[in-house]
């Protein structure tokens, strides 16, 4: 299938380093999304990339997509506690019919 | 903007038992789509409308499972003879059409004893 692998699972740091989740697919992805759901929340939609080699940012929040658009990555600077959940990249195939979720990457915060 | 509103929140029901969920979207929404999630993993498409068509359903919605959107606008999600593996989160989410991203509810969360 046309599954979406992230890493880490989880990734426990302390206040103030910096995160990194990477979402990797074995095929061509049209576009990418990224999504943070709270513990006990709903995923909330935070970013979608398009463009091969693409890089957004969104405060200390910063979105790559791969050169081969089969990767992508978001870096979070600076973490702070508002920052916890599990962040979560989305495929779809074309437009934004049904979205294929990575498997997630849990983040927690040590103050 | 009120977001998505799922009713109810939570259900505890018997095996074997029917339930159904439901689903308001944000106004002016057309797409409407349904997601299951377990304890540890990413949400997994269920099924997508278009208004009030149906266009797609995953091989994760059995027989056993109906949904209706019948005029375009709030969605029901339909579970019967419910099965322990059945016990979830369901997330429903709409978006205005197929370039917008998609916003999602409070879910519902099911458990089967």
């Amino acid at each position: 299938g046309q599954q979406v692998m992230q890493i880490p699972q989880y990734q426990h740091v302390q206040e103030g380093e910096d995160f990194t989740t990477y979402c990797n697919s074995s095929t061509t992805l049209s576009n990418i999304q990224w999504y943070k759901q709270r513990p006990g929340g709903h995923p909330v939609f935070l970013i979608q990339l398009v463009k091969s080699g693409e890089v957004k940012k969104q405060k200390r929040l910063t979105f790559q997509f791969g050169e081969a658009k089969k990767n992508s990555s978001l870096h979070i600077t600076a973490t702070q506690t508002t920052d916890v959940g599990t962040y979560f990249c989305a495929r779809s195939n074309s437009g934004n019919e049904k979205l294929t979720f990575g498997t997630g990457t849990r983040l927690t915060i040590i103050p | 903007d009120t977001g998505v509103s799922q009713d109810p929140r939570h259900k505890i029901t018997k095996r074997g038992q029917n339930v159904t969920f439901r689903c308001d979207p944000i106004s002016e929404h057309n797409r409407l789509y349904w997601y299951r999630q377990t304890l540890g993993q990413g949400p997994e498409f269920l099924t997508y409308f278009q208004n009030e068509a149906q266009l797609e359903k995953s091989r994760l919605l059995s027989d056993r499972f109906s949904a209706e959107r019948p005029k375009g606008s709030f969605s029901t999600l339909e579970i019967q003879r419910t099965e322990q593996g059945d016990s979830a989160m369901y997330l429903c989410a709409s978006s205005p059409d197929w370039e917008q991203p998609q916003h999602f509810g409070d879910g519902t969360r099911l458990s089967i004893l």
